[in-house]
């Protein structure tokens, strides 16, 4: 069973650019989570998709959006991006939410320049 | 107040020996789950093991195993016959189950070196 797959794993951008980050996650799993990781922050929730809705959203400015598709897959963008923004960006899947499992993919190192 | 806290930011052990990494949790629901993780160096983040606040017995996977204390809010990792592959962060995380919400809340993360 193929795991959660996140793309690109590495990115360069130049600050005011955007960014399209994407999630793959593990067949049948219908929520998708993403996370901030930064040496200053720790791990912080961005927002979770199930069914192709929004369920829930973190502390994050609107520059921050993401959307789901009907396969489960989920991207999440970033506009006018700042230097602030460098992060690692983890992607989390699990079957329905609540209290089950939940696995990350390998995230992707975004670096604002 | 912080929903997880881990007061360890380092921990040493020695290869073959057990290791137990802290972490408390605050939180007001009766239903909850607790989450340990393992991040190498490579960024990603590895799914060790989970507890639900309903289970009675403590989970075990492997070498892995969550001492639940529900009275005393803790919800420590015992790892057993270290390995040199064991060396990297660990995060305990939170998810909250009576709101509804699926976001997991984590602590600041132990290193964990395992010295041969």
């Amino acid at each position: 069973k193929a795991g959660v797959t996140q793309t690109p794993r590495y990115l360069i951008k130049t600050r005011g650019q955007q960014v399209t980050l994407s999630c793959s996650p593990i067949s049948g799993h219908r929520s998708v989570s993403w996370y901030q990781q930064t040496p200053g922050q720790g791990l912080q929730f961005l927002f979770e998709y199930f069914s192709e809705t929004q369920r829930n959203k973190g502390n994050f400015p609107g520059r921050f959006s993401g959307r789901q598709f009907s396969n489960s897959r989920s991207e999440m963008n970033v506009s006018t991006l700042e230097l602030g923004d460098s992060a690692l960006y983890l992607c989390a899947s699990s079957l329905i939410g609540g209290n089950t499992e939940a696995f990350f993919g390998q995230g992707t190192r975004l670096t604002v320049v | 107040a912080q929903k997880i806290t881990q007061t360890q930011p380092g921990m040493f052990v020695q290869e073959k020996e057990a290791v137990t990494l802290d972490c408390t949790y605050d939180t007001s629901d009766q239903s909850y789950g607790l989450f340990w993780y393992k991040q190498p160096s490579s960024g990603e983040m590895i799914f060790l093991i989970y507890q639900g606040s309903y289970d009675e017995q403590n989970a075990t996977e492997g070498r892995y195993s969550l001492n639940f204390q529900k009275a005393r809010k803790s919800a420590n990792l015992v790892i057993s016959a270290s390995q040199l592959g064991d060396s990297a962060m660990y995060f305990c995380a939170m998810r909250e189950g009576g709101s509804g919400a699926n976001n997991l809340f984590f602590g600041t993360g132990t290193r964990l070196t395992v010295i041969p």
